[in-house]
């Protein structure tokens, strides 16, 4: 699975766009890119995932570039609770059917600021 | 109506001892797995069961023994407990083995 580079750390004001940015140049065609974020001592949650279009769900939106070397996650009104660490992964196809476990690196500290 | 569920939250014990860790997920998924993050927050993947079937084995102490007695159920096992096993462990489950995978709460062990 492709490897990843996120910024350590961004902070955002409540109530304003957040948009965390991921780096994934050697990503390949059948890779997916996932997002999950951990909020202080809780499991990580699934935020969203895409192949090649920008998606849309009721956490966040994941946009990603023509060429797929990079995304961004937008969480479109950032709230004090949305301060977590947030992962982009990329992960392998989900219909090859072989084991994709998900490899996490050390992702973006967000901090929300009231 | 929990999705992941992990048993015990919290483990204190003696070097030396067994223990076991319990996940349960209701989310009627095929596939489950056990996390390990360790002090410096690093996430890892342990093992993987489909279907009852361990389909992934990272290079683990063979002190740690997952065993699924059925697909909803995904246990760990772990013998002599030693300091460096003090981590959160993490269960996940999923919908065939490339599906997003959802997490429970974790579990924190700490060895003294």
């Amino acid at each position: 699975d492709a490897k990843t580079t996120q910024p350590p750390s961004m902070d955002c004001a409540e109530g304003r766009a957040a948009n965390l940015p991921c780096n994934h140049s050697t990503i390949s065609g059948n890779e997916y890119v996932y997002w999950y974020r951990q909020i202080h001592s809780q499991g990580p949650q699934y935020i969203i995932h895409g192949l090649k279009n920008n998606e849309t769900n009721e956490m966040a939106s994941l946009i990603i570039t023509e060429d797929r070397k990079s995304s961004t996650l937008i969480l479109p009104h950032a709230t004090l609770r949305d301060t977590a660490v947030y992962y982009c992964i990329v992960r392998g196809s989900i219909s090859s059917g072989s084991a994709r476990q998900l490899t996490f690196g050390s992702g973006t500290q967000l901090t929300v600021l009231p | 109506d929990t999705a992941v569920s992990q048993t015990p939250k919290y483990l204190v014990t003696q070097m030396g001892n067994d223990k076991s860790i319990k996940c349960e997920q209701n989310l009627g998924h095929d596939t489950m797995y056990w996390y390990k993050q360790d002090s410096k927050k690093f996430l890892k993947i342990m093992f993987s069961y489909n279907n009852k079937e361990l389909i992934i084995n990272e290079t683990v102490p063979n002190r740690f023994s997952p065993k699924s007695p059925d697909k909803a159920h995904l246990n760990l096992h772990i013998n002599s407990l030693e300091l460096g096993d003090s981590a959160v462990y993490f269960c996940a489950s999923s919908l065939g083995r490339g599906g997003t995978q959802y997490f429970g709460p974790g579990t924190r062990l700490l060895v003294l």
